[in-house]
């Protein structure tokens, strides 16, 4: 069965520090892979996705994610972190012939401090 | 092009009461998925349609709660009688259909609904 685990349900940054956000995923078939982020009183917006072309995938605002098969996982990452940034992020699995339906992590709550 | 609308924003019912929500998919999009976050935990699957036909409703929690789609356009969610344990969020979702190009494989999500049952 598909699962995704995110390490860490809360991580906190300094202004300008690197972002890491871990997602692990199981299963069974090659996934597509999903990171979604909800800005504070807002819905799920699409970071980035993979979908088995380039193993690394650049997204919006500078954000990039490295799908690494023998590690299962699909680990977020920022250089440089805005006060903009903070907010939750969600790292989701999804497989071909699911119909798109998505399974998601528990969430890791992003604090960016100055 | 509108995203995908989902209204009311927020409910506060007691419990016993009824409450339907709705979702706007983006025009086009065939697939259309009901999602639920309870609590600050996982979020959840609940169902999914294609156009008006209930593809997948295995994450519906129990009887209670009953999802349409009429038309194949807008979609409604009811729950009757609420209990305390169905407060969360609702989200909604919809994608074109499956297959490849820019879209493919990829759900927008609409701002969700807040349940509240005291």
């Amino acid at each position: 069965a598909q699962s995704v685990t995110q390490l860490g349900s809360h991580v906190s940054v300094s202004e300008g520090a690197l972002v890491l956000l871990r997602c692990n995923y199981s299963s069974s078939v090659p996934p597509y892979l999903f990171w979604y982020v909800q800005y504070p009183n807002q819905g799920l917006q699409l970071l980035l996705k993979y979908t088995s072309a380039a193993t690394l995938v650049k997204g919006i605002n500078g954000f990039e994610a490295e799908f690494k098969k023998s590690e299962t996982s699909f680990h977020l990452t920022k250089p440089s972190a805005h006060m903009s940034d903070a907010a939750e992020y969600f790292c989701a699995v999804s497989f071909s012939g699911g119909y798109n339906k998505l399974i998601f992590g528990a969430g890791t709550r992003l604090a960016v401090h100055p | 092009e509108a995203g995908v609308t989902q209204f009311p924003s927020h409910s506060v019912i007691e419990k016993g009461q009824t409450v339907t929500l709705r979702c706007d998919p983006i025009s086009g999009h065939d697939n259309l998925y009901w999602y639920r976050r309870v609590m600050g935990k996982e979020i959840k699957f609940l169902l999914h349609f294609v156009k008006e036909s209930k593809q997948d409703e295995s994450g519906m929690p129990n009887n209670r709660f009953l999802a349409e789609r009429t038309g194949g356009t807008y979609s409604t969610l009811k729950v009757q009688p609420a209990e305390l344990e169905d407060s969360g969020v609702y989200f909604c979702a919809s994608s074109q259909r499956v297959g490849t190009g820019p879209g493919a494989n990829v759900l927008t999500f609409g701002a969700g609904s807040r349940l509240t049952v005291l």
